[in-house]
C-alpha cells in the first residue's frame, strides 16, 4: 500500500520561507511513472495545484508561484521536498503531497497524504 | 475562485441517487476526458473515486460513476450510504496554463 506522510513546521513567519517534505512508502520515487505533486486546501476548502517534480529532477510549478517555489526530489530516501519562498498569509492553507500521472500533462492523484497545515504569522 | 464550478451542496435520502455536476470550459472538461473525482472526509485528504471520466480505481464502489457532456462532468452516486456524506472535488487538465484545474467542492449531505 502506498503512503504519503508531509513534515514540516506548521507555522511559518512572513517573509521567510515556507519547506516541507514528503516521505513516500510502498512505491519508489526512482522507479519513474509518476508526477510526485504538492496541492494546497485554503480554509474556505478550495484546492490549488503547486505543481510537480518527476524523479530525474524535471519540475512543473504553477504559474503565479513561480518566481518564489522550487522543488527537489531524493530518490535515495524516497522523499521529495517544497520550498516556497517570501511566504505571506495568502500562503496559510493545509499543504498536501500526492502521487500523480500517469503523464505530466494527464494527471490524477492516488493517493494523497494526510496534509500538514501551515500558517504564515508573525 | 475555483476553475471549475460545483454547486456548493448537494442533499440525498439514504438509498436514493443524487449528481453532482463540475462544469469548466473548452480549455478543460469540453476537449480533454481527464476529469477526475475525489472524496474528503472532514480532518482526511482527499481520496481517488474516479479518474479519466468514468474509471472507477480498484476498491471504489460500483455505486459511483462519472460521464461528460460538452463542458460539464458528473459524478453519480447510487444507493446513497451514510458513509458518503463528505466533500466531493472534481479536477481536470486544462490547456490554459495552470495544467490541473480544480472545482470549489460540494458538500453532500445524506
Amino acid at each position: 500500500q502506498v503512503r504519503l506522510l508531509e513534515s514540516g513546521p506548521g507555522l511559518v513567519k512572513p517573509s521567510e520561507t515556507l519547506s516541507l517534505t514528503c516521505t513516500v512508502s510502498g512505491d519508489s520515487i526512482g522507479g519513474g511513472g509518476h508526477y510526485w505533486s504538492w496541492i494546497r486546501q485554503y480554509p474556505g476548502k478550495g484546492l490549488d495545484y503547486v505543481g510537480y517534480i518527476y524523479y530525474s529532477g524535471s519540475t512543473y510549478y504553477t504559474p503565479s508561484l513561480r518566481r518564489r517555489v522550487s522543488m527537489s526530489v531524493d530518490t535515495s530516501k524516497n522523499q521529495f521536498s517544497l520550498k516556497l519562498r517570501s511566504a505571506t498569509a495568502a500562503d496559510t492553507a493545509v499543504y498536501y503531497c500526492a502521487r500523480g500521472g500517469p503523464d505530466y500533462d494527464h494527471n490524477y492523484f492516488d493517493p494523497w497524504g494526510q496534509g500538514t497545515l501551515v500558517t504564515v504569522s508573525s | 475562485q475555483s476553475a471549475l464550478t460545483q454547486p456548493a451542496s448537494v442533499s440525498g435520502s439514504p438509498g436514493q441517487s443524487i449528481t453532482i455536476s463540475c462544469t469548466g470550459t473548452s480549455s478543460d472538461i469540453g476537449s480533454y476526458n481527464y476529469v477526475s473525482w475525489y472524496q474528503q472526509h472532514p480532518g482526511k485528504g482527499p481520496k481517488l473515486m474516479m479518474f479519466d471520466v468514468d474509471n472507477r480505481p480498484s476498491g471504489v464502489s460500483n455505486r459511483f460513476s462519472g460521464s461528460t457532456s460538452g463542458n460539464t462532468a458528473s459524478l453519480t452516486i447510487s444507493g446513497l450510504q451514510a458513509e458518503d456524506e463528505a466533500d466531493y472535488f472534481c479536477s481536470s487538465y486544462t490547456s490554459s496554463g495552470t495544467l490541473v484545474a480544480f472545482g470549489g467542492g460540494t458538500k453532500l449531505t445524506v
